[in-house]
């Protein structure tokens, strides 16, 4: 198994610009994450998926913000227009759904700059 | 007051030394617990789960009080390689919602 697949794995944008980050969960996991780390504020959850369909976006700081997952195989985070606040790590990890202790497979990451 | 807290490090100790973490939630309705363990510029990765009678896997001691809302994590004989960022992680709602301490760093030193 590949594990969890995340593109770009480093992005470089100006602000203002659109920035798309993608993700493919480990197959069979019917749950998926996204999460954002900072220095400051540690690891963050923004919005997790189950079964393709949002279940929390509480966690999204704002409307430039916005999360899809057309298909069980894929999902995406796109930030417009981007801000040099959003400089971060953002993850993406999956798991099987149901239980308590289900563990959730991280991918490794897209480093953004937002200049 | 935040989610879930953790001792401030770093943890600076030498090889074969026993170094122990606490963490403590505030939330008293957490289903399950665990300890993350993530290396600089890596993703997370489970170290272990943390059970209500408390479990241990080879070096590793993970504890449980809930009367008082407080995780342990206790490694005995470390190595360098022990050295990184330990996460403690509170689940509140059935696997969907883990919330992550910020996290202390460990240095295992030669």
């Amino acid at each position: 198994d590949a594990g969890v697949i995340q593109s770009p794995r480093h992005e470089v944008t100006e602000m203002g610009q659109e920035v798309t980050l993608r993700c493919k969960p480990i197959s069979g996991h019917n749950s998926l994450f996204w999460y954002r780390q900072t220095m400051m504020r540690g690891l963050e959850l923004l919005i997790y998926f189950n079964n393709n369909v949002p279940i929390d976006d509480s966690g999204m700081p704002e409307d430039r913000f916005s999360a899809k997952m057309p298909n069980a195989s894929f999902s995406t985070l796109k930030i417009q227009p981007s801000e040099p606040r959003d400089s971060a790590v953002y993850f993406c990890a999956s798991s099987e759904r149901g239980g308590d202790y289900n563990e959730q497979f991280f991918g490794p990451g897209t480093r953004l700059t937002v200049l | 007051r935040k989610e879930v807290e953790q001792d401030p490090g770093p943890f600076n100790v030498p090889e074969g030394a026993t170094v122990a973490f606490n963490c403590t939630y505030s939330n008293s309705a957490s289903q399950s617990f665990f300890w993350y363990r993530q290396d600089c510029r890596k993703e997370p990765k489970l170290l272990m789960s943390v059970y209500s009678s408390g479990n241990e896997d080879g070096r590793f001691t993970a504890q449980l009080n809930r009367a008082s809302q407080y995780i342990s994590l206790l490694i005995r004989d470390s190595k360098l390689s022990d050295s990184a960022t330990y996460l403690c992680v509170v689940n509140n709602n059935y696997g969907q919602n883990f919330v992550f301490g910020p996290g202390t760093r460990l240095s295992v030193l030669p």
